[in-house]
């Protein structure tokens, strides 16, 4: 297997635009995570879904913030409208059994947003 | 809520030394997570522990539930072992991971 595929690698974007980042799981994992990374806070979880339903979304920081996890092999994350306080490296995680079990991480999404 | 504690943030050693990051969390947990972040960014996983110790090559970790603490060893470290060495831990049930801030490790030649 390829491993957890995040796309893009690198987005840089102005204020105000709306950024989508997406990932692709390792075939037949059943939960998936979304993760931000800044110097200030270090990692923090924002959502994850199990079998593509949202479980725990209390991470993400405000309305602006969305996920989608339309099937098993495809997961979105979005910023409408996006802001300076945003710039982070993003990484999508996914794992056989829960948050209890080895998470493999995507390469992360290096977000600037001017 | 868990706060996640790790010693040393930072940590420049020799080539060949044995290094010790210490991680303490301040509730109950079912398993505790150990990350290795590289300097170009990727996050392994190296271990998950719910009791006991687990060895992988050179890496060694612990993890004292009644103490609330765990320990990643590195037997004769090498300049390859430089990275962000991350501790989480999960408390169980929907809640996801609670991540530490890192130890920065350096080993030099």
């Amino acid at each position: 297997d390829a491993g957890v595929i995040q796309s893009p690698r690198h987005e840089v974007t102005e204020m105000g635009q709306e950024v989508t980042l997406r990932c692709k799981p390792i075939s037949g994992h059943d939960y998936l995570f979304w993760y931000r990374q800044t110097m200030m806070r270090g990692l923090e979880l924002l959502i994850y879904f199990n079998n593509n339903v949202p479980i725990d979304d209390s991470g993400m920081p405000e309305d602006r913030f969305s996920a989608k996890m339309p099937n098993a092999s495809f997961s979105t994350l979005k910023i409408q409208p996006s802001e300076p306080r945003d710039s982070a490296v993003y990484f999508c995680a996914s794992s056989l059994g829960g948050q209890g079990n080895i998470q493999y991480f995507g390469a992360g999404t290096r977000l600037s947003v001017l | 809520k868990n706060e996640v504690e790790q010693s040393p943030q930072n940590l420049t050693a020799q080539e060949g030394e044995f290094i010790t990051i210490n991680c303490s969390y301040s509730v109950g947990i079912s398993a505790l997570h150990w990350l290795q972040q590289h300097p170009g960014g990727g996050i392994v996983s190296l271990f998950m522990l719910s009791s006991g110790k687990k060895k992988h090559g050179r890496l060694i970790a612990t993890i004292n539930i009644q103490e609330k603490h765990s320990s990643l060893h590195i037997t004769a470290s090498h300049p390859r072992d430089s990275a962000v060495y991350i501790c989480a831990v999960f408390v169980g049930g929907a809640d996801g991971l609670t991540f530490g801030k890192g130890t920065h490790l350096i080993i030099q030649p």
